[in-house]
């Protein structure tokens, strides 16, 4: 099993829908965790961190489920612009390894 | 505000050559990491520093040497490439573990095909 795993994908959604990805994790030492998005032919960047009591940022929202080892990254109102491969990252709390999710990835269409 | 900074961004290279792949960070991060992307794959470890003076295998370290030769630069060496190292390679840097949440920093990568 791998340690990171994500929805296949691909999604294929219209602008202003709402979509979910979600990730689970099988290391129940991991304590850092992470959305990354990453362009076609560009580095993975940071979206946002996932706290454990859940996040936002606009009109993203991520949860965190420990006892399910389950992570989740909710887009509301799908712009043209989110169209990217998103990252689930884990990582221990005194590794240093970061352990990245295979990706998904995200068409918004017109 | 450079970030991770890779050089080169591209490179072809003849089955056999060696070549060093150069990254060097300004936000005085602890530890580095060189990964590799190919298609279907996503990212793999090769190796990474937890620190000046440290390094340490990842997922995929055979065929490859690092260097971490002081706190802003970690560089990646292939002595006799492979058709098979082909890829995609990024180094990123991030502050010492011990915080939560601290996060990777990449940069933008270097295109590597190997004839």
């Amino acid at each position: 099993r791998k340690e990171v795993e994500q929805d296949p994908g691909p999604f294929n959604v219209p602008e202003g829908a709402t979509v979910a990805f979600n990730c689970t994790y099988s290391n129940s030492a991991s304590q850092s965790f992470f959305w990354y998005r990453q362009d076609c032919r560009k580095e993975p960047k940071l979206l946002m961190s996932v706290y454990s009591s859940g996040n936002e940022d606009g009109r993203f929202t991520a949860q965190l489920n420990r006892a399910s080892q389950y992570i989740s990254l909710l887009i509301r109102d799908s712009k043209l612009s989110d169209s990217a491969t998103y990252l689930c990252v884990v990582k221990e709390n005194y590794g240093q390894n970061f352990v990245f999710g295979p990706g998904t990835r995200l068409s918004v269409l017109p | 505000n450079a970030g991770v900074t890779q050089t080169p961004k591209f490179q072809v290279l003849k089955t056999g050559q060696s070549m060093t792949l150069q990254c060097a960070q300004d936000m005085n991060h602890n530890s580095m990491y060189w990964y590799r992307q190919d298609p279907g794959m996503g990212l793999r470890l090769i190796y990474y520093s937890a620190s000046e003076g440290t390094t340490d295998k990842g997922e995929v370290p055979n065929g490859y040497n690092v260097s971490r030769l002081n706190k802003r630069e970690f560089s990646l060496r292939l002595e006799s490439a492979a058709p098979s190292q082909t890829s995609v390679y990024f180094c990123a840097s991030s502050e010492f573990g011990v915080h939560r949440n601290q996060p990777q920093h990449f940069g933008d990568g270097t295109r590597l095909s190997i004839l």
